[in-house]
């Protein structure tokens, strides 16, 4: 059982690039999201899905796209990189008020 | 005023203590509440979760929710060195929309043995 399932684990773009980062959960969740971690900020929501087929915005959506594929993956999107989106992207899934389940996390740097 | 606000640390204690850490949150009418432990340069891991005023135990943890005073805290009872990591609090908000949470900035307990 994989549970949360991310790639790439590490990126480093060029300022201007794209990219899209991939997310898949094994687990029948309804939910999913797409979190940022950067030191002193902690995790802050950029989008989630709540069910299939809708997303919404979280608190730092500005940059990023998402596309809730079916129910297993959730993609977020970078459609031109920049430095201040270097940072570590944490996708996780769950049930309605249930805990999450995370991935392991994508390292991206922006340069 | 922060959603969630936790004191950073470091919170050191020594091997055997009882660890406690405190978090508060800003949404009254917010349902539910949940503890995560990180470890550097890993994911948030699911350590308890409560719901309804009162304590909840859980082996070595027991969390803690109040919610009139709006107060949620996780007691580590027996600690260890490798209980070591940062602990998020996160609280799903009435005015959030889903199930999405909201994340404190995480306390940083140290345990030397």
């Amino acid at each position: 059982n994989a549970g949360v399932t991310q790639t790439p684990k590490f990126q480093v773009l060029k300022t201007g690039q794209s990219m899209t980062l991939q997310c898949a959960q094994d687990m029948n969740h309804n939910s999913m999201y797409w979190y940022r971690q950067d030191p002193g900020m902690g995790l802050r929501l950029i989008y989630y899905s709540a069910s299939e087929g809708t997303t919404d915005k979280g608190e730092v959506p500005n940059g990023y796209n998402v596309s809730r594929l079916n129910k297993r993956e959730f993609s977020l999107r970078l459609e031109s990189a920049a430095p201040s989106q270097t940072s570590v992207y944490f996708c996780a899934s769950s049930e309605t008020n249930y805990g999450y389940t995370f991935g392991s996390g994508t390292r991206l740097t922006v340069v | 005023q922060k959603e969630v606000e936790q004191n950073s640390g470091p919170l050191s204690v020594p091997e055997g203590a009882i660890a406690s850490l405190n978090c508060t949150y800003s949404d009254r009418g917010s349902q539910s509440f949940f503890w995560y432990r990180q470890y550097s340069g890993k994911s948030p891991e699911l350590i308890m979760s409560i719901y309804s005023n009162g304590d909840k135990e859980d082996g070595r943890f027991t969390a803690q929710l109040n919610k009139a005073s709006q107060y949620v805290s996780l007691l580590i009872r027996d600690s260890q060195p490798s209980d070591s990591a940062t602990y998020l609090c996160a609280v799903t908000p009435l005015r959030q929309a889903g199930t999405a949470l909201i994340f404190g900035k995480g306390t940083t307990l140290s345990v030397s043995s």
